[in-house]
């Protein structure tokens, strides 16, 4: 069955850091693209970061530039997102989402974890 | 404020047609494809339709999507319950390098 799972939530303290980790299993990673997307308590939903396939250069959303650092285990079928110098603002359930880019485009973000809750807090 | 318009609330009777529009801009919608996603109460976000127009395997062909310029839309038709959700759209922003999700639109099943 292809699935992704997110682990690593939690609650911390406003500039706290925290590893967020999704795991792949069905699928291999280093062939889809992979994003990460949060959706914070009553809000809608927000892209934070991708690791594309063309380019070894990652992106980031402007709000979490700077702070947050996307890697990936091949080894281990799994991606990573640290988060530094966390704010009350980061505050949000976690998804981690493929996205099928193959055939010289891309199918939208067909496949998503379970989301992990991460709240910063004092 | 997100790049990409939506209107906050839309709703329906059973049965109806109804649809969601998402504006954007010629960095994004006008130079991209547009997704859209369906988020149901305390789960995940779904995919429902992809590159515009494209319904993925099992989602019902009474969802369908559209685009012209720089505004794209979704269309429900023979609403039913269960549709009651949220729906983003999406899309690639070439000026910002960055995905682009839409406000939301709230629908309800009357």
């Amino acid at each position: 069955e292809v699935q992704l799972v997110e682990s690593g939530g939690g609650l911390v303290q406003p500039g706290g850091s925290l590893r967020l980790s999704c795991a792949a299993s069905g699928f291999t990673f280093t062939n889809y693209v992979v994003n990460w997307v949060r959706q914070a308590p009553g809000k809608g939903l927000e892209w934070v970061s991708q690791i594309p396939r063309h380019t070894r250069a990652m992106y980031y959303a402007e709000s979490v530039k700077g702070r947050f650092t996307v890697s990936e285990d091949s080894a281990k079928n799994s991606v990573y997102l640290q988060m530094d110098s966390l704010r009350a603002e980061d505050t949000a359930v976690y998804y981690c989402a493929r996205e099928d880019c193959s055939g010289g485009s891309c199918h939208g973000f067909d496949v998503w974890g379970q989301g992990t809750l991460v709240t910063v807090s004092s | 404020q997100s790049v990409l318009t939506q209107p906050p609330s839309a709703s329906g009777t059973p049965g109806q047609r109804v649809t969601i529009s998402c504006s954007g801009s010629s960095s994004n919608i006008g130079r991209n494809t547009v997704n859209w996603y369906q988020v149901l109460p305390g789960t995940a976000p779904k995919l429902l339709i992809h590159s515009n127009d494209q319904r993925p395997s099992g989602v019902p062909d009474r969802f369908s999507g559209s685009k012209s310029g720089t505004s794209a839309s979704l269309a429900i038709s023979g609403l039913q319950s269960e549709d009651e959700a949220d729906y983003y759209c999406a899309t690639w922003d070439s000026s910002l390098n960055n995905w682009m999700f839409g406000g939301g639109t709230k629908l309800t099943v009357l």
